[in-house]
């Protein structure tokens, strides 16, 4: 069984690139998370996706933070234009609303904004 | 707003030692309970899942209660290994319903079990 699988792992760009970090959450799940987490503040819920719908995105951050999920198996969160405030690791988690409501996350994107 | 302690931050133990982390939250309104580990460069592995009906859940040699009353829950690990040492975090889940579907996380314990 596959599990929450991202892309890239790493990325190191500089102030001002855009950035797109991407996640294939788990076969028949039908809920998606992105967290962020950093030494400051630790774990942090962006967004949240039922059903490929946003349900709540009260944690974005600002404007310069966007998410999307065009079907059920992929999602994407891009970051135009970065700064090196964002850098941090980016985590997409998923799971079966109405089935328990676990969470599994994936392995994280590392990102760096030099 | 929900808030969750993890106590002790960090733990050292020697090898074969039974022990105990501790989570606990302000809002005992929970669907879900939910205990991770962490490696250091890695993601999150789900250890075990509460539901707020359920008082422990077993797997292995790990132990996890929850007395969501009280609004506590420990994890309790059963003749530590060395690959035990990892960040244990606990995250409870309010529900379904637009802001109750976050999971809100402690900070963490951060074990050591030396050989």
């Amino acid at each position: 069984d596959a599990g929450v699988i991202q892309s890239p792992r790493h990325e190191v760009t500089e102030m001002g690139q855009e950035v797109t970090l991407r996640c294939k959450p788990i076969s028949g799940h039908n809920s998606l998370f992105w967290y962020r987490q950093t030494m400051m503040r630790g774990l942090e819920l962006l967004i949240y996706f039922n059903n490929n719908v946003p349900i709540d995105d009260s944690g974005m951050p600002e404007d310069r933070f966007s998410a999307k999920m065009p079907n059920a198996s992929f999602s994407t969160l891009k970051i135009q234009p970065s700064e090196p405030r964002d850098s941090a690791v980016y985590f997409c988690a998923s799971g079966r609303e109405g089935v328990g409501g676990e969470l599994f996350f994936g392995e994280g994107s590392r990102l760096t904004v030099l | 707003k929900q808030e969750v302690t993890q106590i002790p931050a960090a733990l050292s133990v020697p090898e074969g030692e039974n022990l105990v982390l501790n989570c606990s939250f302000t809002d005992s309104a929970i669907y879900n309970l939910q205990w991770f580990r962490q490696d250091p460069g890695k993601g999150l592995t789900s250890l075990l899942l509460i539901q707020s009906s359920q008082r422990e859940q077993t797997s292995g040699r790990l132990n996890a209660s929850l007395d969501k009353s009280s609004g506590r829950s420990t994890l309790y690990i059963a003749a530590s290994q060395p690959g035990d040492s990892a960040t244990y975090l606990c995250a409870v889940r309010r529900g379904w319903e637009t802001s109750g579907s976050r999971l809100t996380f402690g900070e963490g314990t951060q074990l050591t079990v030396n050989p």
